[in-house]
């Protein structure tokens, strides 16, 4: 079974930069994989911020880039600000249809 | 824009068929999105269900796929989420949302989620 793996926490200051990642158990994430990013604050519907590695959806300030370091999908956020925190899902399109969520990280801004 | 609804009973007996829809507004379901469903239990992160095409082709997350059904009916701009033999691990918010399936795979549009309760 595919299992998408991403850290649980992180926390960044204020004005800070704070680059997440998106990895896969078995095996290296590609573009291939077509990776998305999803921005969620409590109670909220999930927000996309990043598909196809990197390419901002529409609205999306240009704080949030989207790569591929080393092994595994990266989100990055520069200057952060207070309302960036929440939580941040990927999400890897496997092909034949089907896709898998990470396990999603929760950003502190602190 | 698009907009997306769900709704749906609330609550659920253990063992019953949980069935949901999504009201697709601004945009015809026929026009060449996927839609889908998404859940999020309480507290916990988000699992892909399944996505259908108006067409009716279907992809299913393969942990759920015998007891899942998702259909479309265009002439109402909706489709529909039947989750059957129901248990408290299925207690979550339910999302539906639209899927590009093209050159840019990706979750587009979302719905604000309805909480589904697995209870006696």
């Amino acid at each position: 079974q595919t299992v998408v793996t991403q850290e649980p926490s992180f926390s960044v200051s204020p004005g800070g930069t704070v680059t997440l990642t998106c990895g896969l158990s078995s095996g290296s994430v590609s573009t291939s994989y077509y990776p998305s990013w999803y921005q969620q604050t409590p109670g909220q519907a999930p927000r996309t911020l990043i598909y196809s590695t990197n390419t901002r959806s529409s609205g999306v300030p240009d704080r949030f880039s989207g790569s591929i370091l080393g092994n595994k999908a990266a989100l990055t956020i520069r200057g952060a600000q207070a309302d960036d925190e929440s939580d941040y899902y990927c999400v890897l399109y496997m092909g034949r249809g089907i896709w898998v969520f990470g396990g999603g990280t929760k950003l502190t801004v602190l | 824009q698009v907009q997306l609804q769900e709704s749906g009973p609330g609550l659920v007996k253990p063992s019953e068929t949980l069935s949901l829809t999504c009201a697709v507004s601004g945009y015809s379901i026929s026009s060449g999105y996927y839609w889908g469903w998404i859940r999020q239990p309480p507290g916990k992160g988000l699992e892909w269900i399944g996505s259908i095409y108006y067409s009716g082709t279907t992809y299913y997350n393969p942990s759920l796929k015998s007891r899942v059904t998702i259909s479309v009916d265009t002439s109402k701009n909706q489709f529909s989420l039947k989750l059957n033999s129901v248990t408290a691990a299925d207690t979550a918010v339910y999302y539906c949302a639209s899927l590009d399936y093209g050159n840019n795979p990706r979750f587009d549009y979302w719905g604000q989620g309805t909480l589904v309760t697995v209870s006696s």
